[in-house]
């Protein structure tokens, strides 16, 4: 696509209750991350694929975040057991590549999805 | 590990001034900067970059900004202002990551608030 979709655009689910959150980077673009973006943390990195797989998962906060690729494309990041703290906006961004000096081209973000736990 | 700082969290000027926003950066080795602009409900987006070379850099939207070692810092700057410009303001630092990939250090961000 044209740009980097993320879906849904805001989430309100009740505490306790897993969450899928969905992102649809350009396409051609091999690199994938998300970010989280909270009142009290700033943007937080979370997670990088490079094709299906992810070598750096070292930015997600607890084994209740967990977040796969298929086919080089979708992203789905799931949080189970979704708790108060995890309330934020959750961003994704892709690349042209992860690898070489392509790596350092800069991000395109999404949208972000807003998810509120109530 | 590198850091970023944005020392000023809201900065107000009047449409038509000028504009510089700082940013102090922490790194071991050679940076990678960027500034992000983000609009409220938008995502971010890239206004420019730096990896070598020219120490003054130009950016989409008539923003530049200057690269300076000694100080470590990268301000984003713009000579006029217009109102469209409101909006938060991210600098942030690129390091090279285990697989390949490029993970972004953000600074807190700059609130930025134009007056007519």
């Amino acid at each position: 696509g044209a740009g980097v979709s993320q879906s849904p655009s805001n989430k309100v689910t009740e505490k306790g209750k897993d969450v899928e959150l969905r992102c649809d980077p350009i396409s051609g673009h091999t690199a994938l991350y998300w970010y989280r973006q909270s009142l009290g943390q700033g943007l937080e990195f979370l997670i990088y694929f490079q094709g299906n797989s992810a070598p750096d998962k070292s930015g997600l906060p607890s084994d209740r975040f967990s977040a796969e690729r298929t086919g080089g494309s979708v992203s789905t990041l799931t949080i189970q057991r979704t708790q108060q703290e995890d309330s934020a906006v959750y961003l994704c961004a892709s690349s042209r590549s992860g690898t070489g000096t392509n790596r350092l081209y800069g991000y395109t973000f999404g949208s972000g999805t807003r998810l509120t736990v109530v | 590990a590198q850091s970023v700082t944005q020392p000023d969290i809201h900065i107000t000027v009047s449409e038509g001034a000028s504009l510089e926003l700082r940013c102090n950066y922490s790194y071991g080795a050679t940076p990678y900067l960027f500034w992000y602009v983000q609009s409220p409900g938008q995502g971010l987006q890239l206004l420019l970059k730096y990896f070598s070379g020219d120490t003054l850099v130009q950016g989409i939207k008539g923003f530049e900004a200057e690269f300076k070692r000694s100080q470590s810092s990268f301000n984003l700057r713009k000579p006029s202002v217009h109102w469209s410009d409101a909006a938060e303001y991210f600098c942030a630092v690129g390091a090279g990551i285990t697989g390949g990939g490029n993970k972004l250090t953000f600074g807190t961000g700059t609130q930025l608030k134009v007056e007519l």
